[in-house]
C-alpha cells in the first residue's frame, strides 16, 4: 500500500491565486482530514470528512473548500490564497465508526507560500 | 475534549529508557489518551493509545496511572531516529470524533549521543 499520498510537495502561490492541494489513500478508509501546521506550532484541523459525499468543518475552516466523491480521493481547494494561508498541510486518513480508538494515518504535507 | 499538559522539552542520552509525561486531569471516563510523534517535517506518526490499563508494542509503552490523571509514554531504547516532537492527546473514539485529533505543543524530545 502507497498508504496517504499527497501532491503538490512544495507550491508557491501569488496572493489571489487558486489551487487544488491532492490527497489520496489506498486504504478504503472512510475518515479523512486535512490539517494546517503554522512553525513552531501543532497541528489545526481544517476540514474533514467521514465518508463520500460527506464532508464539515474543522477549527480554521476559512478560506478552503473541500469535497469526498469518492472513498480515496479528499481534494482541498484555496478559493483566493492569502499570505496567511502559508503553511505545512497535512491529509490524513482512519478507519471511523463505533467505538474503536482508530489510528490516524498522515501523508508527508505540502508546504505551501503565499508571497 | 480534556486538556493535556506536555514539558515543552526534554534530553535523553542514546541507549536509555525516555519517559515522557503528560498530565489530563479532566479526562473523562470514555476518553482515551493518544501519543504521536512528528520528526522534523514529515507528517505525524502514531504510537500507541490506551484507555485505563498500561498498553505496550513494538515502539513503546504507555502507563496510565489508576485515576487516569496523568499517563508516561516509555521509549525503553532511545536512539537518534527518536528525536521528535511527542504529541499526547486525549480523545473520545467512535464517529466523527475519530480523526478530531487536537494537537498542542507537544514536547520535543532530543536524544543525544
Amino acid at each position: 500500500n502507497a498508504g496517504v499520498t499527497q501532491t503538490p510537495k512544495f507550491q508557491v502561490l501569488k496572493t489571489g491565486q487558486s489551487m487544488t492541494l491532492q490527497c489520496a489513500q489506498d486504504m478504503n478508509h472512510e475518515y479523512m482530514s486535512w490539517y494546517r501546521q503554522d512553525p513552531g506550532m501543532g497541528l489545526r484541523l481544517i476540514h474533514y470528512s467521514v465518508g463520500a459525499g460527506i464532508t464539515d468543518q474543522g477549527e480554521v475552516p476559512n478560506g478552503y473548500n473541500v469535497s469526498r466523491s469518492t472513498t480515496e480521493d479528499f481534494p482541498l481547494r484555496l478559493l483566493s490564497a492569502a499570505p496567511s494561508q502559508t503553511s505545512v498541510y497535512f491529509c490524513a486518513s482512519s478507519y471511523t465508526w463505533d467505538s474503536l480508538p482508530y489510528e490516524q494515518y498522515f501523508g508527508p504535507g505540502t508546504r505551501l507560500t503565499v508571497t | 475534549d480534556a486538556k493535556t499538559t506536555q514539558p515543552t522539552s526534554m534530553d535523553c542520552a542514546e541507549g536509555r529508557a525516555a519517559n515522557l509525561p503528560c498530565n489530563h486531569s479532566t479526562i473523562s471516563g470514555n476518553e482515551y489518551v493518544y501519543w504521536y510523534r512528528q520528526i522534523h517535517s514529515q507528517g505525524p506518526q502514531y504510537i500507541i493509545h490506551g484507555l485505563k490499563n498500561n498498553e505496550t508494542n513494538e515502539m513503546a509503552s504507555l502507563i496510565i496511572t489508576e485515576d487516569r490523571k496523568s499517563s508516561t509514554l516509555i521509549l525503553p531504547h532511545a536512539t537518534l531516529r527518536d528525536t521528535a516532537v511527542y504529541y499526547c492527546i486525549v480523545r473520545v473514539a467512535g464517529s466523527s470524533n475519530t480523526g478530531k485529533l487536537i494537537f498542542g505543543q507537544g514536547t520535543t524530545l532530543q536524544v543525544k549521543p
